[in-house]
């Protein structure tokens, strides 16, 4: 069946550095993806989306890259801070389906 | 409030008692989604509302689990003869529903826990 993956389970950078967190997706139909970052014991939060007819959106310190032809998505934080240490998720969504399939999540750790 | 409010945050309950979980989804959003999450796993879809009717229940693992919504509002997840594999934390998620997509936005949710 359709799913969303991510390629990097953990990732580690330092305060300072860009991080760049990415998400392989399966379902060619997929026509929305959103980013969410999840701290623990809270909510996932809605961090940035993009539609499939667009290739780049910023955002506040975060640009998301679609590439379609190689399913591909991905997730730049510029200036990592301490305080975006959390689990990231990518999610996509297909046509008039209002269901999100997620990934399983990257973990990212801002080291001081 | 301003986002979504879930209760009980946390609800430890012996197997085979029914439990009840609570949505009250942001002022305004008429769509409304269930989801699960197991330790280290991702995201399950579980329904969807819109309004009150549910056109997608497709992610209800069985028929113990429920959900009803109520004055286009509050919504209960409700599991009967709970079962130690429906220990997780169920959330809860509402969004605009306007024509295109529009982003889900979550609670904190319920962290289950079943003895």
């Amino acid at each position: 069946g359709e799913s969303v993956g991510l390629h990097l389970p953990t990732l580690s950078v330092q305060e300072g550095d860009n991080s760049i967190i990415n998400c392989a997706y399966s379902n060619s139909a997929s026509d929305y993806f959103i980013w969410y970052k999840q701290e623990s014991g809270k909510g996932p939060q809605f961090i940035i989306d993009i539609r499939s007819n667009m290739d780049k959106r910023q955002g506040q310190r975060v640009t998301v890259l679609l590439n379609k032809t190689v399913k591909h998505l991905s997730l730049q934080i510029a200036a990592t801070q301490p305080g975006d240490s959390a689990v990231y998720f990518c999610a996509e969504n297909a046509g008039s389906n209002y269901k999100l399939t997620f990934g399983k999540g990257t973990l990212l750790t801002v080291n001081p | 409030g301003a986002g979504v409010s879930q209760s009980p945050s946390n609800k430890v309950t012996e197997k085979g008692k029914d439990v009840e979980l609570r949505c009250d989804p942001i002022s305004g959003h008429t769509a409304l989604y269930w989801y699960r999450q197991s330790l280290g796993q991702g995201l399950e879809f579980l329904i969807y509302f819109q309004g009150n009717s549910a056109p997608d229940k497709s992610g209800l693992p069985s028929d113990r689990f429920s959900a009803e919504r109520t004055g286009g509002s509050v919504s209960t997840l409700t599991i009967q003869r709970t079962q130690q594999e429906d220990s997780a934390v169920y959330l809860c998620a509402s969004s605009l529903e306007i024509p295109g997509h529009q982003p889900q936005h979550f609670g904190d949710g319920t962290r289950l826990s079943i003895l």
